[in-house]
């Protein structure tokens, strides 16, 4: 257990529907992160946040929005879902925002239908 | 912004062989460079990492080595187990500022099968 928690762990949703994800970040952990992977593919990034602060964004979606709220859980928000967002989206954590480990949640498996 | 490359995609091994990972990065600013496995279905973890001030890094059957001008890092597994099977991602964080400070960039990962 990385103490990373993440829910729910699986959603099915048809197109065109919104989800949040949400993050529980370790105990101590000020920063964020929020990768999407997709059947075959990497894990990409899509933003961080430290205490409450976006810090970095990769190639996230308008349609995606993220936030950190000020006990540190996150929310990641998919708005108009299209089925090529289906993909499992990790959550990851870390004591501050560079040269630390960044530990991984359970992931949210999200399938859009 | 940063772009990590790894190589191979995929590496098929038998058991006891040693297996190399390979990847390159593109920012200069990046100065922590992680290995994850990931298991299938499972989350990835850390198995080692390596800072920009040291160039191997060693635990056990597990070694990391980083050339900064290069800009290259390696993943060296000896004596490999049916249970390394999995697959490997690289990483490299960015330290620059702006929109890139803290970026945690993985390449694509390869896939290692350990044959008994």
């Amino acid at each position: 257990d990385s103490g990373v928690t993440q829910t729910p762990k699986h959603l099915i949703t048809a197109t065109g529907q919104r989800v949040t994800l949400r993050c529980s970040p370790r105990s101590g952990d000020l920063s964020v992160y929020w990768y999407q992977q997709s059947l075959d593919q990497g894990l990409q990034f899509l933003i961080q946040y430290y205490n409450g602060e976006e810090r970095a964004k990769g190639n996230i979606l308008e349609r995606f929005s993220a936030q950190q709220f000020p006990d540190l859980h996150s929310e990641l928000n998919l708005s108009s879902l299209e089925l090529g967002d289906s993909a499992l989206y990790f959550c990851a954590s870390s004591p501050s925002p560079v040269n630390t480990e960044a530990f991984f949640g359970q992931g949210t498996r999200l399938t859009v239908v | 912004g940063e772009n990590v490359e790894q190589h191979p995609s995929t590496l098929s091994v038998q058991e006891g062989d040693s297996a190399v990972i390979k990847c390159t990065y593109s920012d200069s600013a990046s100065n922590y460079f992680p290995w994850y496995k990931q298991e299938l279905g499972k989350r990835p973890q850390l198995i080692i990492d390596i800072r920009s001030n040291v160039g191997e890094k060693k635990d056990q059957r597990i070694a990391v080595t980083l050339n900064k001008t290069a800009k290259h890092f390696s993943l060296h597994i000896t004596e490999t187990q049916p249970e390394d099977s999995a697959v490997y991602f690289c990483a490299a964080n960015s330290n620059a500022g702006g929109t890139s400070y803290g970026k945690l960039t993985f390449g694509q990962g390869t896939i290692l099968t350990v044959h008994p």
